[in-house]
């Protein structure tokens, strides 16, 4: 159980395109969802977090126009990276949680990942 | 500023043999600690998840032990496998956010 489906696994678009990453609980329906981002031999940094139907919460320092997150219902939330540029370029990650927000002791389930790759 | 710092970095053990990760922190409030697995490519794989009340906590051949006073925190693989093979990242809770570590690159050869 606890199944979180990411897609697309990997994307290689050109410089100025929006990207549309999907993020989906199979098998539960989470409260909260999580988006991730790591670049190589790095650990996870946390973008944002959204409740399903609410605005998400974004970390300092990650432009909310940029990264745009949708969480529409219980089981799926998107996260648009709009106009996106080589900088952009990482692996990126969503979790999905029964918890209410990070620091709950749910315990977060983790996607596969998408790696972007800008051109 | 919370901090959640491996060690080591990275380590090469012979398949069958156990090894012992580290991570210590400074988070505080503490809520919770949890050990994840990470193959390449992949997300992360939870282990273990421990409150402050736990000392220790098994999972398989994985054993995460839980020191609050001292804020540290060891993962214990016993008899590894090639499949061990990963990056195992300790992440610490407060009461708002999760504090992740760099991780440790755990290689096994046979």
């Amino acid at each position: 159980g606890a199944v979180v489906s990411q897609h697309p696994s990997w994307v290689i678009c050109k410089s100025g395109t929006s990207v549309k990453i999907e993020c989906r609980s199979l098998d539960f329906q989470a409260t909260t969802m999580f988006w991730y981002r790591q670049f190589p031999k790095q650990s996870l940094m946390l973008m944002a977090t959204s409740n399903e139907g609410s605005k998400a919460t974004y970390e300092q320092g990650v432009e909310k126009d940029k990264f745009l997150i949708n969480h529409a219902s219980l089981t799926l939330s998107t996260l648009t990276v709009t106009s996106a540029h080589p900088e952009d370029s990482s692996f990126y990650i969503c979790s999905a949680s029964l918890g209410q927000g990070p620091y709950s002791n749910q315990p977060q389930h983790f996607g596969d990942g998408t790696r972007l790759s800008i051109l | 500023k919370n901090q959640v710092e491996q060690s080591p970095q990275s380590l090469i053990i012979l398949e069958g043999k156990n090894c012992t990760l580290q991570c210590n922190y400074t988070v505080s409030p503490f809520s919770n600690l949890r050990w994840y697995k990470q193959d390449t490519g992949r997300g992360p794989v939870s282990l273990t998840i421990m409150t402050f009340s736990e000392n220790t906590k098994s999972n398989g051949r994985y054993t995460a032990t839980l020191d609050a006073d001292t804020k540290q925190s060891s993962l214990h693989i016993t008899a590894s496998q090639l499949s061990d093979s990963a990056s195992y990242i300790c992440v610490v809770s407060d009461d708002y956010k999760l504090s992740f570590g760099a991780g440790t690159t755990v290689t096994v050869r046979a």
